[in-house]
């Protein structure tokens, strides 16, 4: 039973425009939720978090939005650039900041064309 | 220096062999995990070591043999293992206060 779920394997967009990565969890205890994005032949690299208590979290080019009633979080990034071309990955931890057991979605891979 | 160190890179063994996958962070993290990606999964949490304690067995094959002998290294040891154990292995870093994960590069995995 998959308790992270990320249902679009692929995302394409255009240089300019605005990425939407979304992705839908299953377990009510989960407060805590990050996106990794991982470029081929590297490790995941931490992007933006968010805790539960908050419903929108903001780093530059990239936001993430949770709404906790449709257990569902997205991640925005604007304006999408070719360098952003990846896998990106949504993770969920039950256990607070304290704890870091991560649960991983499938992820999704972006694809921004010049 | 990187902050999560994975050696080797690339592992070709065979079904009898034994070998090890090794970690190195240098981040100061208290707590370290494995990590395995498989082709279109999502990773799967299989170790997780807090102040060289082995916290967490995520119901792990017991051809799988972690082992911690401080908090800034961690092995994987392998042995028997199966073509299906074909995989990338990451190994991630936490430091105490933050909930996010230092991934290494990790160590892809074929086993003929």
């Amino acid at each position: 039973d998959q308790q992270v779920k990320q249902n679009s394997p692929s995302l394409s967009v255009q240089e300019g425009r605005i990425s939407i990565l979304n992705c839908d969890y299953t377990n009510s205890m989960f407060d805590y939720f990050l996106w990794y994005k991982k470029y081929p032949a590297e490790g995941p690299t931490f992007l933006i978090s968010i805790s539960s208590i908050k419903d929108k979290n903001e780093d530059g080019r990239f936001t993430v939005f949770l709404n906790k009633s449709a257990k569902h979080l997205s991640l925005h990034i604007v304006p999408s650039q070719p360098g952003d071309s990846a896998v990106y990955f949504c993770a969920a931890s039950d256990g607070g900041t304290s704890y870091g057991k991560l649960t991983f979605g499938q992820g999704t891979i972006l694809t921004v064309h010049p | 220096e990187t902050g999560v160190t994975q050696t080797p890179r690339h592992l070709v063994m065979g079904m009898t062999n034994k070998k090890s996958l090794k970690c190195e962070q240098h981040l100061g993290h208290n707590a370290m995990y494995w990590y395995k990606q498989s082709a279109k999964k999502p990773l799967e949490l299989m170790f997780v070591y807090n102040f060289k304690e082995q916290t967490e067995n995520n119901s792990v094959p017991s051809r799988f043999s972690p082992e911690c002998p401080n908090s800034s290294h961690l092995f994987l040891h392998l042995h028997t293992l199966q073509p299906e154990d074909s995989a990338l292995y990451l190994c991630a870093s936490r430091g105490q206060n933050t909930g996010e994960l230092f991934f290494g590069e990790g160590s892809r995995l074929t086993v003929l």
